[in-house]
């Protein structure tokens, strides 16, 4: 099993630009996650799902959309990329409610100039 | 809103010594509490998870408690050594949205040799 992969792992993009962070995981995962990790601020919750084709909100929304149209994947879009989205972004999925582990993947390191 | 606080953003020790990190809470009942390490560049990696109705928990040189009254958790790493160096953070679910959590800031964790 490759576990949580997370595409790309470095991105520069410029203010304005959009893209798209792909999130997969081969445990047949119900729960996936996105959060973002930035300097004295912790881990902080983006979007959620708890299953396929259903979506929620977290902590900081704000700027971003999500799609789970398989399982196995997660989307995290970036419409208008903006310098305050300068982050290290980390997907994470957890097998449902009964197991509360959640699996990390590495990492998405972006630069929004 | 939920807090998380962990007292320390950094911790010095000896290796052989025992490490005690402290997360408090407030403004929340938790129904368990995480423990992750996260080392430089990689993603969270789950260490325990101790529920409300749970005093303490064991996994190796690791012990974590969890007092419901005072809002806090304790994570002792025991005979700790080098390769304990890392960064831990605690997290508390948020109960009603799919095992979503809210992270600490964490504590960074050095033992010298």
């Amino acid at each position: 099993n490759a576990g949580v992969t997370q595409t790309p792992k470095f991105r520069v993009l410029k203010t304005g630009q959009s893209m798209t962070l792909l999130c997969a995981q081969d445990m047949n995962h119900e729960y996936m996650y996105w959060y973002r990790q930035d300097p004295g601020m912790g881990l902080r919750l983006i979007h959620y799902s708890v299953g396929e084709g259903t979506t929620a909100k977290g902590e900081v929304p704000d700027g971003y959309n999500v799609s789970r149209l398989k399982k196995q994947n997660f989307l995290l879009g970036l419409e208008s990329a903006a310098p305050s989205q300068t982050s290290v972004y980390f997907c994470a999925s957890v097998r449902d409610r009964a197991y509360n582990e959640q699996f990390f993947g590495p990492g998405t390191r972006l630069t929004v100039l | 809103s939920q807090k998380i606080e962990q007292n320390s953003e950094a911790l010095n020790i000896q290796e052989g010594k025992t490490a005690t990190l402290t997360c408090n809470y407030t403004n929340y009942s938790p129904a368990y509490l995480q423990w992750y390490r996260q080392d430089p560049g990689r993603g969270p990696v789950f260490l325990l998870l101790i529920r409300e109705n749970e005093k303490e928990k064991r996994k190796e040189r690791l012990k974590v408690t969890f007092d419901t009254t005072l809002k806090q958790s304790l994570f002792h790493i025991t005979a700790s050594q080098p390769a304990d160096s890392a960064t831990y953070l605690c997290a508390l679910d948020i109960a009603q949205a799919g095992t979503a959590l809210i992270f600490g800031k964490g504590t960074t964790l050095s033992v010298s040799s």
